[in-house]
């Protein structure tokens, strides 16, 4: 099937450090989607992206579609322990289509 | 509230034995999923539908089957075929459509495991 590129595969950081991970795709994407998982939990969707160029916020969770159409990437600043999770790219080819998801980032926060 | 809702959370099933995994949304949404994720490990596509009396199969079809009677409704069996069913299950919804973009809304999930 369809492959996104997530990385980094997994990221160990200080509390209070910014956060930033990204999905890249040799196809061209009309939708950039991000979510959480929570342990034990379904995915919840953070942030969606619409337009190639577009910078969203979310609190602190800032993410962008890439230019190219072909890339997303998501920020998170001032990370606190409650951040911890995998976080999800996902992809939608065109209208129509299903979503492709990325492989997650697996994020660990020390406090 | 609208939403989309997964039971049991916890599922046990005995080698050979087929089990059925629920699945219903309120949100009026066209389009169902089914995923399948392991330890450590990202979302694969096992089957979806679109419409009802219509599924498609996703990456990871051998061993699950599907019915989609009801639009709210979108269960899945993991049949005793399935050579290692124990995974966690997320089912999830979302719009579907020549003009719409596909945000998908995730249930909290069932784990199933074999004893």
């Amino acid at each position: 099937g369809q492959q996104l590129n997530q990385s980094p595969q997994s990221m160990f950081i200080q509390e209070g450090e910014d956060v930033s991970m990204n999905c890249t795709s040799s196809s061209i994407f009309n939708t950039w989607l991000w979510y959480k998982q929570d342990p034990g939990e379904g995915p919840v969707l953070l942030i969606a992206l619409y337009k190639a160029g577009e910078l969203t916020s979310n609190g602190r969770l800032t993410a962008q579609f890439g230019i190219t159409r072909k890339d997303s990437f998501l920020n998170i600043s001032a990370s606190i322990p409650s951040d911890v999770g995998i976080y999800f790219c996902a992809g939608q080819l065109g209208y129509g289509n299903k979503l492709v998801f990325g492989a997650g980032t697996i994020l660990r926060v020390k406090s | 509230d609208g939403g989309i809702t997964q039971s049991p959370k916890y599922l046990f099933r005995k080698e050979g034995q087929n089990v059925t995994l629920s699945c219903e949304q309120n949100l009026n949404h066209d389009a169902m999923y089914w995923y399948r994720q392991d330890p450590g490990q990202g979302l694969r596509l096992i089957y979806y539908s679109q419409i009802v009396n219509d599924f498609q199969k996703g990456d990871i079809a051998e061993g699950y089957s599907v019915s989609r009677e009801k639009k709210e409704s979108f269960p899945l069996t993991v049949t005793s075929a399935q050579k290692n069913p124990t995974a966690f299950y997320l089912c999830a919804s979302s719009p579907w459509g020549r003009d719409l973009n596909t945000e998908a809304f995730f249930g909290q999930g069932t784990r199933l495991t074999v004893v």
